[in-house]
């Protein structure tokens, strides 16, 4: 079975610096992908980044961009330029590429806080 | 937004009863799912949806049930509610495409007295 793990239960940035949250993860297959979720205190959960694994280019969506490395199972988030609007927490998941109803595996969170 | 819907938003139910949450999609999706979200444990899979009455469970199915007679609604079923299923509730479905990414509803809390 898959899993998922955050290690880092809160994090805080300031406004307008960079802060990178980390995911590691463990599989046994080739194909798959990573996301991660932003949960804002709405509840609401927010699909922000998506790398595919056969993929070596790292993702990057405006301000959010990952550190994918397949050998070492890992895959980071960098928020760049950090905004108020950033603070939530952050999940990482994994999602197998074969066969299909494929669950999402979640990490447990990181709670990050945005400052002044 | 992925037009899905969830009611109630909140319920408070005593130990024992039934409560049945649902979900309600505008896009026809094929696959939907029931995750719970628990502090210290992300989100979970609790059951899921591949067609009109095909469904499967997931890793934390004891006690829930769930139906699908429309392709549009996704109903979760607790028979009996338990202190222990207070939690947060997400409905997500997913899209027919690769990457197949899934979206989620924006949730119901469920408190169990």
């Amino acid at each position: 079975a898959q899993t998922v793990t955050q290690s880092q239960p809160e994090m805080s940035v300031q406004e307008a610096e960079t802060v990178t949250l980390s995911c590691t993860y463990d599989t046994s297959e080739s194909d798959y992908y990573l996301f991660w979720y932003k949960q804002p205190p709405s509840r609401q959960m927010i699909l922000v980044i998506r790398q595919e694994a056969y993929k070596q280019q790292n993702a990057t969506e405006n301000r959010f961009s990952v550190n994918f490395q397949k050998a070492a199972k890992s895959f980071s988030l960098k928020i760049s330029d950090s905004q108020l609007g950033d603070a939530a927490m952050y999940f990482c998941a994994y999602r197998s590429a074969s066969g299909t109803a494929s669950k999402l595996t979640f990490g447990t969170g990181t709670r990050l806080q945005v400052t002044l | 937004d992925a037009g899905i819907t969830q009611s109630p938003r909140h319920k408070v139910t005593e130990t024992g009863t039934p409560v049945t949450l649902r979900c309600h999609q505008t896009e026809n999706h094929r696959y939907m799912y029931w995750y719970r979200q628990d502090p210290g444990h992300g989100l979970r899979l609790i059951h899921y949806s591949y067609g009109v009455k095909d469904t499967d469970k997931g890793e934390v199915s004891d006690g829930y049930s769930v139906s699908r007679s429309k392709t549009e609604d996704f109903l979760l079923t607790l028979e009996s509610a338990t202190s222990s299923q207070t939690s947060v509730y997400f409905c997500a479905i997913e899209q027919d495409t690769l990457p197949n990414e899934q979206y989620f509803g924006p949730g119901t809390r469920l408190t169990v007295t």
